[in-house]
């Protein structure tokens, strides 16, 4: 079955970096292209990023842009965010999500979610 | 970026009755050259990931009951739960996805009255 699992989480001060990981299963991994998705406390969801399925695009949130990069090792189902300068308005769980479809080279739906990593940025 | 707003804030429904969500978005998320509407739906229930109920406007994802529907094209789209069951209860999220920025709506909370 399919799995996506998110770690790499904790508490980090601000100006700070973080590297998030999301190890996948139970698909075809080098097909499908791979979201991060926040959610601050109590909030609703905001896209971070998205990575194309051969890793040849990458797109991101403004907020984000410049401070955060998306990558993926295709030889070890994972992909990556490096988080640095963080803000305390980063203080969020974020999820890993894969596309809906194969081969897309753009953000789209995504049908599965790991559980999710929070990271909480504080001094 | 495409503005993505959702209404009711938040809604409750009787046991049975008909559940109806709006999202309306700041612009056309319909792609001409396909004839597809980028706009996704997602459930997520209390301390949950978001799970995908719709995709492509109106595409039910596998596995999600039929009493969920969606309909819609362009700017105006509806989720609509035919019968309201107790598991229903979450908070429904609409998406774009016509642009690279992807957007969500800021949430439908959905309550038993």
């Amino acid at each position: 079955q399919v799995q996506l699992v998110e770690s790499g989480g904790g508490v980090v001060q601000p100006g700070r970096s973080l590297t998030l990981s999301c190890a996948a299963s139970g698909f075809t991994f080098s097909s499908y292209g791979i979201n991060w998705v926040r959610q601050a406390p109590g909030k609703g969801l905001e896209w971070v990023a998205h990575i194309s399925y051969d890793g040849r695009n990458k797109y991101y949130a403004d907020s984000v842009k410049g401070r955060f990069t998306i990558s993926r090792d295709n030889s070890q189902n994972t992909v990556y965010l490096q988080m640095n300068s963080l803000r305390p308005e980063d203080t969020a769980a974020y999820y890993c999500a894969k596309d809906v479809e194969q081969y897309s080279g753009y953000p789209m739906a995504t049908d599965y979610w790991g559980q999710g990593t929070l990271v909480t940025v504080s001094s | 970026d495409i503005v993505m707003t959702q209404s009711p804030d938040s809604l409750a429904v009787s046991l049975g009755e008909r559940a109806t969500i709006n999202c309306k978005s700041s612009q056309s998320v319909l792609y001409s050259s396909n004839s597809k509407d980028y706009l996704a739906w997602y459930q997520q229930k209390p301390g949950q990931p978001p799970k995908v109920l719709i995709y492509w406007a109106s595409t039910r994802a596998s596995g999600v009951p039929d009493r969920f529907s969606a309909s819609g094209s362009g700017t105006n789209f509806t989720l609509t739960i035919s019968s309201l069951q107790a598991e229903d209860v979450a908070v429904y999220y609409c998406q774009q996805y016509y642009s690279s920025l992807i957007t969500f709506g800021q949430g439908t909370r959905l309550e038993i009255k």
